[in-house]
């Protein structure tokens, strides 16, 4: 069971660059999730999905945008990367839409020159 | 007031002991309540939920909520080393509108279980 896949798990980005983090899951699940987490900040949501078609704004979405392609595939894009979203990125799923991520994926580690 | 704190550790215990891990919550109109288990360099992983009032057991982990007192906790017996990771507490509450919910994680506390 692959579970929530998450590509690619490293990137290095110059100021400026864009780049679009890649999240599938197989489960069927309805929601999915970007998180970005912080040493000392914990796990703060970015924007999540509650179903195919629709996307909300986290608690920190500024810099970023998101499309749910499908009800597998939920991607995060940043459009112009500054140092500060240097991050682990997790993408998440889960069953139900009322809010708690049951399945996360590896994570990105993104670091911003 | 931070809306969901936990200690942030290191909570150090010895091999077979009980560990507790608490958080308190500042909204009292939050409805559902969970741990997730994060070890070094990896991901969370949803361990416990707890949506009412007392206990719920699963295993060695007992998750306990009190509403009152805007205090949730975990207990883990027989602590192992493979228990040494970072717990991370999480509140849920219904938004406006009925339909959006909003999930606030606490910053984790760190858990070192000593052989």
């Amino acid at each position: 069971n692959a579970g929530v896949t998450q590509t690619p798990k490293f990137q290095v980005l110059k100021t400026g660059q864009s780049m679009t983090l890649q999240c599938a899951q197989d489960m069927n699940h309805n929601s999915m999730y970007w998180y970005r987490q912080d040493p000392g900040m914990g796990l703060r949501l970015i924007y999540y999905s509650a179903s195919e078609g629709t996307t909300d704004k986290g608690e920190v979405p500024n810099g970023y945008n998101v499309s749910r392609l499908n009800k597998r595939e939920f991607s995060l894009r940043l459009e112009s990367a500054a140092p500060s979203q240097t991050s682990v990125y997790f993408c998440a799923s889960s069953e139900g839409i009322s809010g708690q991520p049951q399945h996360f994926g590896d994570g990105t580690r993104l670091s911003i020159l | 007031q931070k809306e969901v704190e936990q200690n942030s550790g290191p909570l150090s215990v010895p091999e077979g002991a009980i560990a507790s891990l608490n958080c308190t919550y500042s909204d009292r109109g939050s409805q559902s309540f969970f741990w997730y288990r994060q070890y070094s360099g990896k991901s969370p992983e949803l361990i416990m939920s707890i949506y009412s009032n007392g206990d719920k057991e699963d295993g060695r982990f007992t998750a306990q909520l009190n509403k009152a007192s805007q205090y949730v906790s975990l207990l883990i017996r027989d602590s192992q080393p493979s228990d040494s990771a970072t717990y991370l507490c999480a509140v849920n509450r219904r938004g406006s509108g009925g339909s959006n919910y909003k999930l606030t994680f606490g910053k984790g506390t760190l858990l070192t279980v000593n052989p």
